[in-house]
């Protein structure tokens, strides 16, 4: 079954500890993002890769890091987690033929920091 | 940057009724998407839908592209179609632009 698997679904952890969110995809796809979603501000891009090794930033990348070493996965880690990073999270993939193609999103991770 | 406008806001049915959803977007698309957030948070796909019209089972929708809007139609609602409807849009690049959603809660 194509699919996106994020882990955890749900996190709470206190200010200060790092922690990885794992995103992983198994259609192959060149393009990968992250978005959160917070009440009132909607989903909001965070970073993206468009391959192995090429990452950027999104619109909220600030608290946040990323790496791309294999095309399956795309972990976001927050290296010292804050109260304001409390939201929910999903991860994205898609083809990418020119723009983003049609997008399959991970179950979401919900974070709350402490 | 791209403008997505969804309407109504909120929508509150009885089971069984049918309704639809508008989503208006400011310039040309590549990728116009529709997705249910269930009450579990979780981000579903209806509908990849840049143009033309799409079913699925109770489910349909409509992109007008030249018109720059997109429908989606539900019909026979059930309390399991509660949940918040978003449209996404892609311009050109490497994001999806997300309307603010349109909560819909189907009563018994």
């Amino acid at each position: 079954e194509a699919q996106v698997t994020q882990n955890p679904r749900y996190l709470i952890t206190v200010t200060g500890k790092k922690l990885t969110v794992t995103c992983s995809q198994n259609m192959n796809h060149e393009y990968m993002s992250w978005y959160r979603q917070d009440p009132g501000l909607g989903l909001r891009q965070i970073y993206y890769s468009m391959n192995v090794e090429v990452t950027d930033k999104g619109d909220v990348p600030e608290g946040y890091k990323v790496s791309r070493k294999e095309k399956r996965n795309f972990p976001l880690i927050l290296e010292s987690p804050s109260p304001n990073q409390t939201s929910l999270y999903f991860c994205a993939s898609s083809l990418f033929k020119g723009s983003v193609t049609e997008a399959f999103f991970g179950q979401g991770t919900r974070l709350t920091v402490v | 940057g791209i403008q997505v406008e969804q309407s109504p806001p909120d929508l509150i049915l009885q089971e069984g009724a049918n309704s639809t959803l508008r989503c208006n977007f400011s310039d040309s698309v590549n990728n116009l998407q529709w997705f249910h957030q269930n009450p579990w948070g979780q981000l579903i796909n209806l509908f990849y839908i840049p143009s033309g019209t799409k079913q699925n089972g109770r489910l349909s929708a409509t992109t007008v592209a030249t018109e720059r809007y997109s429908l989606l139609y539900i019909s026979s609602s059930q309390t399991t179609d509660s949940g918040v409807y978003f449209c996404a849009v892609n311009l050109s690049g490497y994001a999806l632009n997300f309307g603010k959603g349109t909560s819909l809660l189907v009563t018994p």
